[in-house]
């Protein structure tokens, strides 16, 4: 069946490092892939999506990556700040919806 | 502009008991679709409603089922409840094949 996979699930960096999230997924349609913040007591909040038309997309401090080839797509922070720390969720969809998540990555950001 | 909003908050039900969440979606947005996410793990997709039906449905039992109604609210109703539902139950709205925005959830608690 559909299925995301995701490492790590926890991650530690000093203030200013870069963090890096990678999901697989099973599902050779897929064609959506968003990434959540999740903050304690909170729901996900998108923070970076992107279509398989396209192979990079940056926003900022967060940048996206999808080698549709391998069925992998990852996350990168540069820069963090402590205010990053949540735990980060990756999603695959054959559209905009039915979300199929990963299991979570755990970010935390050490001043 | 509201983005997505669910009531109640928090929830704190017997075995065996019926409960009924509700949720709110962005302005804008026509469908509705429900996770369940249990502590430490990723949602899971209940099921999607639009223009008042349900379209999608996850790999949950029919004691779960829910509602749409013309102002694009809905409801999840969940019967019957067992120890295992306890979770956060998510709201996420879109319209069309854009970006689901979720919300902030309700914590059910099943004693």
């Amino acid at each position: 069946g559909e299925n995301v996979e995701q490492h790590p699930s926890t991650l530690s960096v000093q203030e200013g490092d870069s963090a890096v999230i990678k999901c697989t997924y099973s599902d050779s349609a897929s064609n959506y892939f968003p990434w959540y913040k999740q903050e304690l007591g909170k729901g996900p909040q998108l923070i970076i999506d992107i279509r398989s038309n396209v192979g990079e997309k940056k926003d900022q401090r967060i940048a996206v990556t999808l080698n549709k080839t391998a069925k992998h797509f990852s996350l990168h922070i540069t820069e963090t700040q402590p205010e990053d720390s949540a735990v980060y969720f990756c999603a695959a969809s054959k559209r905009a919806d039915k979300l199929i998540f990963g299991t979570g990555t755990r970010l935390q950001v050490f001043p | 502009d509201a983005g997505v909003t669910q009531s109640p908050t928090h929830l704190i039900k017997t075995r065996g008991q019926q409960v009924t969440l509700r949720c709110s979606p962005k302005s804008g947005h026509d469908t509705v679709s429900w996770y369940q996410q249990a502590l430490g793990q990723g949602p899971q997709f209940i099921f999607q409603y639009y223009e008042e039906e349900e379209r999608q449905r996850g790999n949950f039992p029919d004691r779960f089922s829910g509602h749409q109604f013309p102002n694009y609210s809905s409801e999840l109703n969940v019967n019957a409840l067992l120890l295992g539902d306890s979770a956060l139950y998510l709201c996420a709205s879109r319209t069309g094949l854009d970006t689901q925005y979720f919300g902030p959830g309700t914590r059910l608690t099943v004693l």
